[in-house]
């Protein structure tokens, strides 16, 4: 079975900082690999996603992430971070055995933005 | 393009009672998926439904039970409510099966048992 391990249940970090959310996966097959964003009282919106091919993906609001297959990794990154991005995150994992699992989600990680 | 709807948005039931939660896809959409929100446990997938037939299933007890329409809206019941039930019930709809597929998800239904 797939598991996904988020690092950091909350991270801090000062508006027009570097933003790094970490996201380790456990996966037998190859994954595929999704971050989603969260605001107060709604439900998931889709920043990116990695099915094959390139490894670094370039999401919706500046965002991007890295497929790093020898280090089990998908970590978000965002260069400037502005106040609007103060959100839950949650990265998720899909794989295809016959059937198709539904998504496994870490815990998520809440980013919260300084003046 | 309307977005995936979710009816009610809040609903408080008592223990032992029991609810249905309805979920009306982006159209066009087959494949219908539920999950399961609380602070504890996180996002935890219930089941997916395409053309009608319920694809794959969470590890829930057998009192979560869902169905999907011909034209595509989904039910999900839960029966015997209990306190750990309380939760943020979220539908996703995507084109096809499989989860491979974006999924465009419902803002939920906040569900509190007392």
């Amino acid at each position: 079975a797939q598991s996904v391990t988020q690092l950091g249940s909350h991270v801090s970090v000062s508006e027009g900082a570097l933003v790094l959310l970490r996201c380790n996966y456990s996966s037998s097959v190859p994954p595929y690999l999704f971050w989603y964003v969260q605001y107060p009282n709604q439900g998931l919106q889709l920043l990116l996603k990695y099915t094959t091919g390139a490894t670094l993906v370039k999401g919706i609001n500046g965002f991007e992430a890295e497929f790093k297959k020898s280090e089990t990794s998908f970590h978000l990154t965002k260069p400037s971070a502005h106040m609007s991005d103060a959100a839950e995150y949650f990265c998720a994992v899909s794989v295809l055995r016959g059937g198709a699992d539904g998504l496994t989600f870490g815990k998520g990680t809440h980013l919260i933005i300084q003046p | 393009k309307a977005g995936v709807t979710q009816t009610p948005r809040y609903l408080i039931k008592t223990r032992g009672q029991q609810v249905t939660l309805s979920c009306s896809p982006i159209s066009g959409h087959r494949s219908v998926s539920w999950y399961q929100q609380t602070p504890g446990q996180g996002l935890q997938f219930l089941f997916e439904y395409f053309s009608e037939t319920q694809r794959n299933k969470g590890n829930f007890p057998g009192r979560f039970s869902g169905r999907q329409f011909s034209n595509s809206r989904s039910e999900m019941n839960v029966s015997t409510l209990e306190l750990g039930d309380s939760a943020l019930y979220l539908c996703a709809s995507s084109l096809a099966a499989g989860m491979n597929t974006e999924a465009f998800f419902g803002q939920g239904t906040r569900l509190t048992v007392v």
